[in-house]
């Protein structure tokens, strides 16, 4: 079973930097492109940052580029994205998803930046 | 900021059938990138209702159907039932954008 589960969301200041990882089991990882998306309380969906599945190639909204880095380590099967300069307006839950062919999202994790 | 367009509610009694439209453009879905629908329940995460233009996950009634033509895509619902009252996202890719895009989203209503 393809399974994606998110961790590392939490209570975070304006400004501050978090964490956000990515388990992934079932498939094989590496050949498969990852993204993070997200979604603001009563919002819609956002497509926050994509990675290759090699991780040589990343692409970000413009709304947090600069500011989240996405990565994957293939060896853990694990999809980070690393947030700093984190805003209000970041607040939502983040999904880990993989994006090529057969979409799979994860359950997400609630991330909520205080002002 | 959403590329796709959807209606923003749908409505039907049950047993209907209702469509929900998704418009985009000619570096999206007119570009023949492949389009997804999900399906959204209140407090939960989207879950995945038609994959490739047409396709059906296992699991998922063959109520539900999705074509695309054009620069848009389509989602129908037959059969209409009270737990299809959800909210629905079509999703595609981008390549000005370089990225993954989604549609405004639609709440669908059953009367």
């Amino acid at each position: 079973e393809v399974r994606l589960v998110e961790s590392g969301g939490g209570l975070v200041q304006s400004g501050g930097s978090l964490r956000l990882s990515c388990a992934a089991s079932g498939f094989t990882f590496s050949s498969y492109a990852m993204s993070w998306v997200r979604q603001a309380p009563g919002k819609g969906l956002e497509w926050v940052s994509g990675i290759s599945g090699s991780g040589g190639s990343t692409n970000y909204a413009d709304s947090v580029r600069g500011r989240f880095t996405i990565s994957r380590d293939n060896s853990r099967n694990t999809l980070y994205l690393q947030m700093n300069s984190l805003r209000a307006e970041d607040t939502a839950a983040y999904y880990c998803a993989k994006t090529q062919l057969i979409p799979v999202w994860g359950q997400g994790t609630l991330v909520t930046v205080s002002s | 900021q959403s590329v796709l367009t959807q209606p923003p509610s749908v409505s039907g009694a049950p047993g209907q059938r209702v469509t929900i439209s998704c418009t985009g453009s000619s570096s999206n879905i007119g570009a023949g990138y492949d389009v997804h629908w999900y399906q959204q329940l209140p407090g939960t995460a989207p879950k995945l209702l038609i994959y490739g233009n047409s396709n059906r996950p296992s699991g998922v009634p063959d109520r539900f159907s999705g074509s695309k033509s054009g620069t848009s895509a389509s989602l129908a619902i037959t059969g209409l039932q009270a737990e299809d009252e959800a909210d629905y996202y079509c999703q595609s890719y981008d390549s000005s954008l370089s990225g993954y895009v989604f549609g405004t989203g639609t709440r669908v209503a059953v009367l």
